[in-house]
């Protein structure tokens, strides 16, 4: 079954912690994408990479950190100079060869980190 | 760098009635264009998308959406809503020759039976 799977579904961090969110796709999309989900602010993107090794800042990436070793994942970690992490965490991808769906986002089911 | 705004925040309309959504978006380049959608505890979702061509785009769920480049302005249309319509509406945007996506903040729509 092809998709993106989020995990854990809930995360808790203490201060001081860094924590990881994994985010793992079985699409084979080159693209994918970390977004934070505040009620009233909508998505804000945090990173994104557009291909293995390769990742740039979003427009709230200070607090983050991410890697793209492998192509199918793209984890991200929530360092202790986040000062406000408490938010719901999306990860998406996009890609493909066919042009009627290579631009479409597929989204994970998302990770809500909380703090201790 | 690109921006997305969608001025309503929450709409509340009864059943049979008509929608539009507002977006728009600051930058002066090439944009492709898209609206998504958040069903109540389902993943975000694709509505519709314009990259060039007709201005005029159809989505799914009789969703439409016009692309007026002189207003930067991408609003959602549909002509008679349903319950099933409720849901959190995202605007958002790309330049063409890139991949940084820009969400808008969301309309939260609720629809009355």
């Amino acid at each position: 079954d092809g998709g993106i799977t989020q995990s854990p579904k809930y995360l808790f961090r203490k201060e001081g912690q860094n924590v990881t969110l994994s985010c793992e796709q079985n699409l084979n999309h080159d693209a994918m994408y970390w977004y934070r989900q505040d009620p009233g602010q909508g998505l804000r993107l945090i990173y994104y990479s557009q291909i293995v090794n390769d990742f740039q800042k979003g427009d709230i990436a200070e607090g983050y950190s991410v890697s793209r070793e492998k192509k199918e994942s793209f984890p991200l970690t929530v360092t202790s100079a986040q000062k406000n992490p408490t938010a719901f965490y999306l990860c998406a991808s996009k890609g493909g060869r066919n042009p009627a769906t290579n631009e479409k986002l597929f989204f994970g089911s998302g990770t809500q980190l909380s703090v201790l | 760098a690109q921006s997305v705004s969608q001025h309503n925040h929450h709409v509340i309309l009864s059943e049979a009635a008509s929608l539009e959504l507002g977006c728009n978006y600051s930058y002066g380049g090439t944009v492709n264009l898209f609206w998504y959608v958040q069903y109540p505890g389902q993943h975000l979702q694709l509505l519709l998308k314009y990259f060039s061509g007709d201005p005029l785009v159809k989505g799914i769920k009789g969703f439409e959406a016009e692309f007026i480049k002189s207003k930067f302005s991408f609003n959602l249309r549909k002509p008679s809503v349903q319950w099933s319509d409720t849901a959190e509406y995202f605007c958002a945007v790309k330049k063409s020759s890139g991949d940084k996506l820009t969400f808008g903040t969301g309309t939260r729509l609720a629809v009355r039976p």
